[in-house]
């Protein structure tokens, strides 16, 4: 069975302070996993995924097979960062892609 | 290309009834997913459509069935509705470039559905 467990409903931090949204996963297999962002009135938006190594917006993400997490970073907040974030999960060894969500995050960063 | 489209973007049913949601895919996507995502939790997978085939379901009753046609746009049905279905209904497109292998998956704006 596969699960995301992001145990922070609320985080809240000031412009210009680091930003790390906890993300835990259980697998047995190979996973594959994502950051998925959606601002207010807006719908849910890729943000990266961790085979794609990139830096989007300033966040960065590293899969930690060890601890099974996958926690999301960022150095210097901005307040257009406020939003919910969603970890997700995808079985590689699946027929299909189906994804397993946390239950959300949502980052206030204030001026 | 206007992304991945869904109608309604609202609706309206009571109890008992039976309800039909709407996705069109992203231009070029060929596989369909389908979530539920309740008041303030993540979306669920409900099941997902490829080639015109359910490929995978989650946990979810039988109540719950869909349809992909041969554009690749696709229908999630609902029947004899219960007070819990009330939820956002989010669709998915992706690109199977092979059988097995996660790619990319874009969402469409939701469907709320509202039981009464």
């Amino acid at each position: 069975a596969q699960r995301v467990t992001q145990p922070e409903k609320l985080l809240s931090v000031f412009k210009g302070a680091p930003v790390e949204l906890k993300c835990n996963y259980s697998y047995s297999g190979s996973p594959e996993l994502f950051w998925y962002v959606q601002y207010s009135r807006q719908r849910l938006q890729l943000l990266l995924r961790h085979i794609s190594r990139e830096s989007i917006k300033g966040f960065t993400a590293d899969l930690n097979k060890g601890e099974t997490s996958f926690h999301l970073k960022k150095p210097f907040a901005q307040e257009e960062d406020s939003a919910m974030y969603y970890c997700a999960l995808s079985g590689r060894d699946n027929a299909g892609n189906m994804l397993t969500f946390g239950g959300g995050t949502r980052l206030m960063v204030k001026p | 290309d206007a992304g991945v489209t869904q109608s309604p973007t609202h609706l309206i049913k009571t109890r008992g009834q039976q309800v039909t949601l709407r996705c069109s895919p992203k231009s070029g996507h060929d596989t369909v997913s389908w979530y539920q995502q309740a008041l303030g939790q993540g979306p669920q997978f409900i099941f997902q459509y490829y080639e015109e085939e359910e490929r995978q379901r989650g946990n979810f009753p039988d109540r719950f069935s869909g349809h992909q046609f041969p554009n690749y746009s696709s229908e999630l049905n609902v029947n004899a509705l219960l007070l819990g279905d009330s939820a956002l209904y989010l669709c998915a497109s992706s690109f199977s470039l092979q059988a097995t292998g996660a790619d990319t998956q874009y969402f469409g704006p939701g469907t709320r559905l509202t039981v009464l």
